[in-house]
């Protein structure tokens, strides 16, 4: 069965640390694709990144990198230098070919103190 | 840059009446979606839709529910009776190819 979880509830940091947010997915099909996703205050979701099971190449944009490692079935999304407006609530998804949707994890609520 | 638009963004209606929630999806995409997030938990699927018809529906779109795509442009769902548990962001997509889908801002209903 296909299950996201992101075991951290919430996370509270000071400006300018580092900050890793956890996702550990579950899925018997080989090919799928990740997501995440960051919900500030306003409510909408903002796609920030996909990455598909055949592609363990990790990312980075700006402050923003993510570690995708198949063996431990995590893609786990790290901030470096946080800043205030990082403030958000921030969610992994998962998406099957052959299953028409995706499925969300609970989320990370992130607060950046200044 | 094209985007997927939810009309109303607040929605307040009262207990066991009917709402419809309106989206206009990106122009060429074939592919629709409703979602729905209870205030602070996860977002969750509802219903998917292509060609006219649904393509899957998970447990929590029941009876109640019913999506249609009345012209060429707009998307909506429908809650026949709304009850207290249907208070949530609702959130439209769109795909015009699996697996990449477009969220638009989200429709807060409000059951009073």
């Amino acid at each position: 069965a296909q299950k996201v979880t992101q075991a951290q509830t919430e996370i509270s940091v000071v400006e300018k640390e580092d900050v890793t947010l956890d996702c550990v997915y579950e899925t018997r099909d080989t090919t799928y694709y990740l997501f995440w996703y960051k919900q500030p205050p306003s409510g909408e979701l903002v796609f920030l990144i996909r990455r598909n099971s055949f592609d363990e190449q990790n990312e980075i944009s700006g402050r923003y990198s993510w570690n995708f490692q198949k063996s431990t079935s995590s893609f786990n999304f790290t901030i470096t230098a946080s800043q205030v407006v990082d403030s958000a609530v921030y969610f992994c998804a998962l998406s099957e070919p052959v299953v028409d949707k995706y499925i969300f994890g609970t989320g990370t609520r992130l607060k950046v103190l200044a | 840059e094209p985007e997927v638009t939810q009309t109303p963004s607040h929605q307040v209606t009262q207990m066991g009446q009917e709402v419809i929630l309106r989206c206009v999806p990106i122009s060429n995409h074939l592919y629709f979606y409703w979602y729905r997030q209870i205030l602070g938990q996860k977002v969750e699927f509802l219903v998917s839709f292509y060609n006219n018809e649904i393509s899957e529906k998970s447990e929590i779109f029941d009876d109640q529910f019913s999506v249609e795509r009345p012209d060429g442009s707009n998307f909506t769902l429908k809650i026949r009776s709304t009850k207290l548990e249907d208070s949530a962001m609702y959130f439209c997509a769109s795909s015009e190819a699996l697996p990449e889908q477009y969220f638009g801002p989200g429709t807060r209903l409000t059951v009073t």
